[in-house]
């Protein structure tokens, strides 16, 4: 099967800084990507669809200032938490469609702490 | 909104037992996914289910779709430790994956 892989797994930051968290879609070339958010113990929420090449999609209530999204090619898309704060810290997990099936694969998530 | 309504939301049980797990809706579906999903990894898809009363086997595990394209089941017969997971649906376009609430599923040996 179409591998995704995200980086890094794991990021612990101080609050106010911005922390990148990248997806790479490693076998196939996919021209949309997606990200989620996961509390635990809880599912996946929809942040905002990235389009290679134009500006992202955004969920209802997802401040696209706060979390910028950029899909520079057709194998990455880039998720930047700015000025991150504890509240921010969750599970981040990104998804790649693949071919002409649609079929969704995901990336491992990136668990990010903001102290 | 469309929402997807899994229950039980937590289940624990011993290794042998079988299991359903439910995924309901109000409104209807083109199709349905299941996903499962370990600690601190993304979740892994596990079938499509896309025609009304569809059946589905993978192995121990048996999905349905119901008729009217509004629910779905996941049925494992003999559960395993190695089934402990979180369990979700997800229903929608690809375009805009709605994913159920969850089943966490744990298996005791």
């Amino acid at each position: 099967g179409a591998v995704v892989s995200q980086h890094p797994s794991r990021v612990i930051c101080k609050s106010g800084t911005s922390v990148k968290i990248e997806c790479r879609s490693l076998d196939f070339q996919a021209t949309t990507m997606f990200w989620y958010r996961q509390f635990p113990k809880q599912s996946l929420m929809l942040m905002a669809t990235s389009n290679e090449g134009s500006k992202a999609t955004y969920e209802q209530g997802v401040e696209k200032d706060k979390f910028l999204i950029n899909h520079a090619s057709l194998t990455l898309s880039t998720l930047t938490v700015t000025s991150a704060h504890p509240e921010d810290s969750s599970f981040y997990i990104c998804s790649a469609r693949y071919g002409t099936s649609g079929e969704l694969f995901f990336g491992e998530g990136s668990r990010l702490t903001v102290l | 909104t469309q929402l997807l309504e899994q229950s039980p939301q937590f289940l624990s049980i011993q290794e042998g037992e079988n299991l359903t797990v439910y995924c309901n809706s109000s409104s209807v579906f083109s199709s349905l996914q299941w996903y499962r999903q370990e600690p601190g990894e993304g979740p892994v898809l596990l079938v499509t289910v896309v025609t009304g009363g569809e059946v589905k086997k993978l192995k121990r595990l048996t999905f349905q779709f119901g008729d009217a394209r509004k629910d779905s089941s996941l049925h494992i017969t003999a559960a395993q430790p190695g089934d402990t997971g979180l369990y979700l649906c997800a229903g929608g376009d690809t375009d805009k994956l709605i994913f159920g609430t969850g089943t966490r599923l744990q298996v005791f040996p």
